[in-house]
């Protein structure tokens, strides 16, 4: 299964921009990038999901890269309540590994007020 | 939006004793939902894959027997941990996924605590 790599941590004050990044080199042509969120204690969040183009919903935007090898999740302004562990997933779409979401160990995002 | 909700939150049991994880979709149908399991500051590793009205496929390394999975209908699946010991405490989790298109949308998790 392709795999991504991911910042262990980052951090950020309340109210600016934040960019997350992740790699995934070895990324196939049906690999969907994924990102997830998991607050303490809960069950990860969807946040959002793309195949070739950038992608913007409500949480935040997702910027990838034109050869597909990298790509990074932008939340416009932080607060304090998206401080979480964010992951980056690629999600095949065809193959074996169909459907499934193999985690990794994601990046702790601290908020500063 | 889609919501899964997962019962209970959090459950104590004696070891030896089993323990059933309910998994709820409430406004969709889900044919597949997946369970996982995340120990303290880890990420969550996938257990197994369930499947509306067949059997469970499970990860390597996962015992099918000790953690037996139902999905009898389009809306429910479960987890039971049997003759649970202590090293099994640990965050339980499903989710199910609304077509490839679209996203996972997960449950709250179990906390599980075997004493």
């Amino acid at each position: 299964d392709a795999k991504t790599t991911q910042p262990n941590s980052m951090e950020s004050n309340e109210e600016e921009p934040v960019h997350l990044p992740c790699n995934h080199s070895t990324i196939s042509g049906t690999d969907y990038i994924h990102w997830y969120r998991q607050l303490p204690s809960q069950g990860p969040e969807y946040v959002i999901h793309g195949l070739t183009s950038n992608v913007n919903n409500r949480m935040a935007s997702l910027a990838i890269a034109e050869d597909r090898k990298s790509s990074t999740l932008i939340l416009h302004r932080a607060t304090l309540r998206d401080a979480a562990v964010y992951y980056c997933i690629l999600l095949n779409a065809g193959g074996t590994s169909y459907g499934k979401l193999t985690f990794g160990q994601g990046t702790i995002l601290t908020v500063h007020p | 939006g889609a919501v899964v909700s997962q019962h209970p939150s959090w459950v104590i049991c004696k070891s030896g004793t089993s323990v059933k994880i309910e998994c709820r979709s409430l406004d969709f149908q889900a044919t597949t939902m997946f369970w996982y399991r995340q120990f303290p500051k880890q990420s969550l590793m996938l257990m197994a894959t369930s499947n509306e009205g067949s059997k469970a496929t499970y990860e390597q390394g996962v015992e099918k027997d000790k953690f037996l999975i139902n999905h009898a209908s389009l809306t429910l699946s479960t987890l039971t941990v049997t003759s649970a010991h202590p090293e099994d405490s640990s965050f339980y989790i499903c989710s199910a996924s609304l077509g490839i298109l679209g996203g996972y949308t997960f449950g709250s998790g179990t906390r599980l605590t075997v004493v």
